[in-house]
């Protein structure tokens, strides 16, 4: 049973177009959170780990922010391009937990030329 | 780095047959993860190992299935009797302490 939710689980994105998706996660014994970009027939590939509150990462045209006090995750993606096309997972972890982390069950990214 | 290793890419087989996976590790990772992923239950964690020390193995999913790392450089998952319901992508990925984990290629297994 997943506890970690990501929303929506699919959208589709005019080429140029920004966009943005959200992640939830308990919010309580937070260790940090992780973000994942998988291709179709590759294997996830990591974009950031996140473990402060208020936390803000960036790659590229992808960047993410972190509240861990209401236990959510945004990641956006500027002027998306048809190469962005793929399944984005979060993932956390508490401090018990360890290294093991539990994964959402993504969202699904088609960008339209 | 050639980052994790899997093999076989693609496995397939017959109901009854064991199966046998194998990962190598990125060089100095303490870390070793097996992950299965199916469309019903998207990426679950089966079993992870910590200086070749199996740490977590509630996510394996019964007595058929079995893991283990004889030294740093080489993990198995093995499958005996393997079912048609075991048909997935199994991923291997390793990390160095608590810091990003890095994925293998997968295994795709499908049994007939």
């Amino acid at each position: 049973i997943l506890n970690v939710e990501q929303s929506p689980q699919s959208l589709h994105v005019q080429e140029g177009d920004s966009t943005n998706f959200t992640c939830s996660f308990p919010s309580s014994n937070f260790y940090a959170l992780h973000w994942y970009r998988w291709e179709t027939a590759k294997s996830p590939e990591a974009l950031f780990v996140m473990t402060l509150n208020g936390d803000e990462k960036k790659k590229g045209r992808i960047s993410a922010t972190l509240n861990t006090k209401e236990g959510y995750s945004y990641l956006y993606i500027k002027g998306s391009q048809p190469e962005d096309s793929a399944t984005y997972l979060c993932a956390f972890n508490t401090k018990a937990a360890g290294n093991k982390l539990t994964f959402g069950g993504g969202t699904r990214v088609l960008v339209k030329p | 780095d050639a980052g994790v290793i899997q093999s076989p890419r693609h496995e397939v087989t017959e109901m009854g047959q064991e199966v046998t996976l194998r990962c190598k590790p990125i060089s100095g990772h303490d870390y070793l993860f097996w992950y299965r992923q199916t469309m019903m239950r998207g990426l679950e964690l089966l079993i992870y190992f910590n200086n070749n020390v199996p740490i977590d193995d509630s996510g394996m999913p019964e007595d058929r299935f079995s893991a283990k790392m004889p030294n740093a450089s080489f993990s198995t998952l093995k499958i005996q009797p393997s079912e048609p319901r075991d048909s997935a992508v199994y991923f291997c990925a390793s990390s160095l302490s608590t810091d990003t984990q890095y994925f293998g290629p997968g295994t795709r297994l499908t049994v007939l």
